[in-house]
């Protein structure tokens, strides 16, 4: 079956910092790769999503580039701000359009 | 374009009742699921539908009932709610991703459930 695993939060920053949050997937066939977020007391928000292998996915200044070679998608953004701290969470797709997501790793980010 | 409506936003029940989250989209979209979210667990499928008339089991189907007579609707229902259903549930719609690669899921705002 397909399954996401991300690592473990919270991670905390101090502005400007450089964000790595890692993500590695096990699916059958050849899924496509999303990394959502959620703002406290929200719902969840498409950030970026990536559909063949080396697809980079870009938006707000997060990257996340599909590794086929290391079944990776992890997400990066060079400096980080206040109003990044949210949960982030990395998921998959395949077969009828269902998401398999990781558990979520929550980012706080401190001026 | 109202996208992915969930009803109600919030709610409390008592062990034992029932109830039904209601979730509605307006662009004609094939697929539909529901999800709930736990602390530490992510969100986790509970049951989706494919197309009207069409629906079937997530990972977390248990304790949960759906039905799928519009393409719009895609209720569900709680037959006797228990403290381990207290969650926050979204609702989502797509069309097939597979189709275009410029599709996506749209969630709805969500539902914070208690059950006490």
């Amino acid at each position: 079956g397909n399954s996401v695993t991300q690592m473990e939060g919270p991670v905390t920053l101090s502005e400007e910092a450089f964000l790595t949050i890692n993500c590695t997937y096990t699916a059958t066939g050849y899924p496509s790769l999303f990394w959502y977020v959620q703002y406290p007391g929200e719902g969840l928000q498409l950030l970026l999503k990536a559909t063949k292998a080396d697809d980079k996915g870009s938006n707000k200044g997060f990257e996340a580039t599909y590794r086929k070679e290391t079944t990776s998608f992890h997400l990066e953004k060079g400096s980080v701000q206040v109003s990044d701290s949210a949960v982030y969470f990395c998921a998959l797709i395949t077969g009828y359009s269902t998401l398999t997501f990781g558990k979520g790793t929550m980012l706080l980010v401190s001026p | 374009n109202a996208g992915v409506t969930q009803t109600p936003k919030f709610q409390v029940l008592k062990t034992g009742q029932s109830m039904t989250l209601q979730c509605a989209q307006d662009m004609n979209h094939e697929y539909m699921s529901w999800y709930r979210q736990d602390p530490g667990m992510g969100l986790r499928l509970i049951h989706y539908s494919v197309g009207a008339g069409i629906t079937d089991q997530g990972e977390v189907p248990n304790g949960y009932n759906v039905s799928r007579s519009t393409t719009e609707d895609f209720p569900l229902r709680l037959l006797s709610a228990a403290p381990s259903q207290t969650s926050v549930y979204f609702c989502a719609s797509s069309s097939n991703l597979r189709r275009a690669s410029g599709n996506t899921i749209y969630f709805g705002e969500g539902s914070w459930l208690t059950v006490v």
